[in-house]
């Protein structure tokens, strides 16, 4: 089995950076992504990292260290509609058996 | 447009009856998927299905049941064993290749009293 841990609160203010930390402990995996949720909506797919380092899509970034079993979520230039909660997922190495994080709810004040 | 269809939005049910939640989508994707979702709580894997005709249980799929006789379609069946059904449950579905994108429904709110 698995299990992956996120803070459950972020804040920060319009324009600032925040970053979102993920750790997880498994035996193996085949990568770790990032989903982003608000209240009352499905999910929606961020990024997805495969292999140690960093990945860049705009104004979010998702780093990925495998030896230590931790990546994290970063979002620059804050705006008012980031805030939302955002969850962090791995998919078991052997099969399509995905396990999501508790999520951290992100509230950008103005 | 492509994408993944959950119906109905609201649900409503009588305990001790089984409901069946309709999931379907154009995307010509492999793999779909049951997630449940509590309040203020994260995804659980309830049921996925990698090709037609062959599904997997998840996490918690006890007192629940799929069927995956079409690519386009996955239904889920809360049954009566389910002991704690009311919850907010999406569906998702992928390429199932790589890269781990999931699609997912806008869900259904099932509340049973």
């Amino acid at each position: 089995g698995q299990s992956l841990e996120q803070p459950s609160e972020v804040t920060a203010v319009e324009g600032a950076i925040v970053q979102i930390n993920c750790t997880y402990q498994t035996s193996g995996f085949y990568g770790l992504s990032w989903y982003q949720q608000h209240d009352g909506g499905a999910p929606t797919f961020l990024s997805y990292n495969a292999l140690d380092g960093l990945e860049e899509t705009g104004r979010f970034s998702s780093f990925l260290s495998r030896s230590d079993s931790y990546g994290y979520l970063l979002l620059q230039e804050l705006q008012m509609k980031d805030s939302a909660s955002y969850f962090c997922a791995v998919r078991e190495s052997y099969g399509q058996n995905f396990v999501f994080g508790p999520g951290t709810r992100l509230s950008v004040l103005p | 447009d492509g994408g993944i269809t959950q119906s109905p939005k609201y649900l409503f049910r009588k305990e001790g009856q089984n409901v069946t939640l309709s999931c379907e989508q154009n995307l010509n994707h492999d793999a779909m998927y049951w997630y449940r979702q509590d309040p203020g709580q994260g995804l659980r894997l309830i049921y996925y299905s990698q090709i037609v005709n062959d599904f997997q249980k998840g996490d918690i799929a006890e007192g629940y049941s799929v069927s995956r006789e079409k690519k386009e379609s996955f239904p889920l069946t809360v049954t009566s064993a389910q002991k704690n059904p009311t919850a907010f449950y999406l569906c998702a579905s992928s390429t199932g290749t790589g890269g781990d994108e999931q699609y997912f429904g806008p869900g259904t709110r099932l509340t049973v009293t």
